[in-house]
């Protein structure tokens, strides 16, 4: 059974950058057909998909993010982290790793890490 | 437009069958995935590809597709079964989208 874990800092100052880990077990980020994702959910609101990365360094970010992520993989730790520079309160949010699975035309994300929680502020 | 859009709020009677649905362009090209959200919880996989279920889903829960539509419909609502549903899809770019979400009331 594959299970992710976010880790990182629950408090982050406006206009700092915002890192968090996603380390995954009972299974190998360099399994190939599955893409490493992060998505987040500001409180008491919908999903929003940040991006993904594949395990040889690819990566696919949401345009109305990109100029400020930044997802990276670790293979020898099995682990997957996201940076988002210059953070406001707008970006205060539940923040998901999770693993997406794409065939053809099936795409869904069949894993999810429990969710961290990061509040911006000062 | 690369947005999905769904009902904001659902309800059903116990024991009857609800339709959500999920409307978008991009779902004329690829298949939507559709997850349960539970208060203070991660989501879950409930239905992908033409009609997939995952390992544990019970088989109440069934997905279709006509046009720029997609639907989830549970046969026979439980009472566990109240929660927040999102469907999802790519588009023609590789961009991941979520409808807004449909809270489901069980009554």
């Amino acid at each position: 059974q594959v299970q992710l874990q976010e880790s990182g800092p629950g408090l982050v100052k406006p206009s700092q950058t915002l890192s968090l880990t996603c380390t995954v077990s009972g299974g190998s980020i360099s399994s190939g057909g599955y893409y490493w994702s992060w998505i987040r959910q500001h409180p008491g609101k919908g999903l929003e998909w940040i991006g993904y990365i594949y395990y040889s360094g690819s990566t696919y970010y949401n345009p109305s993010l990109k100029s400020r992520v930044t997802i990276s993989v670790d293979t020898s730790k099995n682990q997957f982290s996201l940076k988002l520079s210059s953070v406001t309160a707008a970006d205060t949010a539940v923040y998901y790793c999770a693993r997406r699975r794409w065939l053809q035309f099936e795409d869904y994300f069949d894993y999810w890490g429990q969710g961290t929680l990061v509040t911006v502020s000062s | 437009s690369s947005e999905l859009t769904q009902d904001p709020a659902v309800s059903v009677a116990l024991g009857q069958t609800v339709r959500i649905t999920c409307q978008g362009d991009s779902l004329r090209s690829y298949y939507a995935s559709w997850y349960q959200q539970k208060p203070g919880q991660a989501p879950v996989l409930v239905i992908y590809g033409k009609n997939n279920r995952p390992s544990g889903i019970p088989d109440r829960f069934s997905g279709s597709s006509s046009g720029n539509t997609a639907s989830l419909t549970i046969t026979g609502a439980q009472a566990e079964d109240e929660a927040d549903y999102y469907c999802n899809s790519r588009d023609s770019s590789g961009n991941h989208l979520f409808g807004g979400g449909t809270k489901l009331t069980v009554l």
